[in-house]
């Protein structure tokens, strides 16, 4: 079945830590993106890529950083610059004017 | 920035009533979507529906899009307790129309 993964479902980073979050896609889709999602809000977008070996900011990139060296995936990296990383974050793949599909998500608690 | 804002954020209501929501934005579009999270899991989508389009349906969703407004609605017809979940409007713009801003989402609760 094509689709979305990310892990780990559950990360606990501490102080000063960098974290890899994974997203890997076998939908042959162009786009992928990554979200942070805080408690009863909405979605903000951290970077996003439309095409390999290129990506771009999105409105709160800062404190993050990606690559996207095969279409397949699109890892993010938590850095320690980020000084409130605990949220919930999603990967999404897309085709140009189609509907995201999104992962199920990786939940990061700073401890 | 969010350019999507539902309303209302939360709504009860009993099994079989129907469910809306609406979304306002504030810049010209290329389409808008309508996502469904359960607590805790990743989104789902529900319909896109493009600029020059009005209305869509899919199921027992009925979608409408009003550009003038810069508005659009969800309506869930026959609401059932699996309806229960966070539903979310999201905007898509530029030339691909596939880069999503996301509202901060509609909250509902299908009482059995």
């Amino acid at each position: 079945d094509g689709g979305i993964t990310q892990s780990p479902k559950y990360l606990f980073r501490k102080e000063g830590q960098n974290v890899t979050l994974s997203c890997e896609q076998n939908l042959n889709h162009d786009a992928m993106y990554w979200y942070r999602q805080d408690p009863g809000q909405g979605l903000r977008l951290i970077y996003y890529s439309q095409i390999v070996n290129d990506f771009q900011k999105g409105d709160i990139a800062e404190g993050y950083s990606v690559s996207r060296e095969k279409k397949e995936s699109f890892p993010l990296t938590v850095t320690s610059a980020q000084k409130n990383p605990t949220a919930f974050y999603l990967c999404a793949s897309s085709i140009s004017q189609g509907g995201y599909t999104f992962g199920s998500g990786t939940r990061l608690t700073v401890v | 920035s969010q350019q999507g804002e539902e309303d209302p954020q939360a709504l009860s209501i009993q099994e079989g009533e129907n469910a809306t929501m609406n979304c306002s934005y504030k810049t010209s579009i290329n389409n808008l979507q309508w996502y469904r999270q359960n607590s805790g899991r990743g989104l789902v989508h529900l319909i896109l529906i493009r600029s020059n389009e009005r209305e869509k349906h899919s199921g027992r969703l009925r979608v409408t899009l009003d550009t003038s407004k810069k508005s659009s609605s969800l309506l869930i017809t026959a609401s059932r307790a699996a309806d229960t979940a966070s539903y979310f409007c999201a905007t898509g713009y530029g030339a691909a129309g596939n880069k999503l801003t996301f509202g901060g989402g509609t909250r509902v609760l299908v009482k059995p």
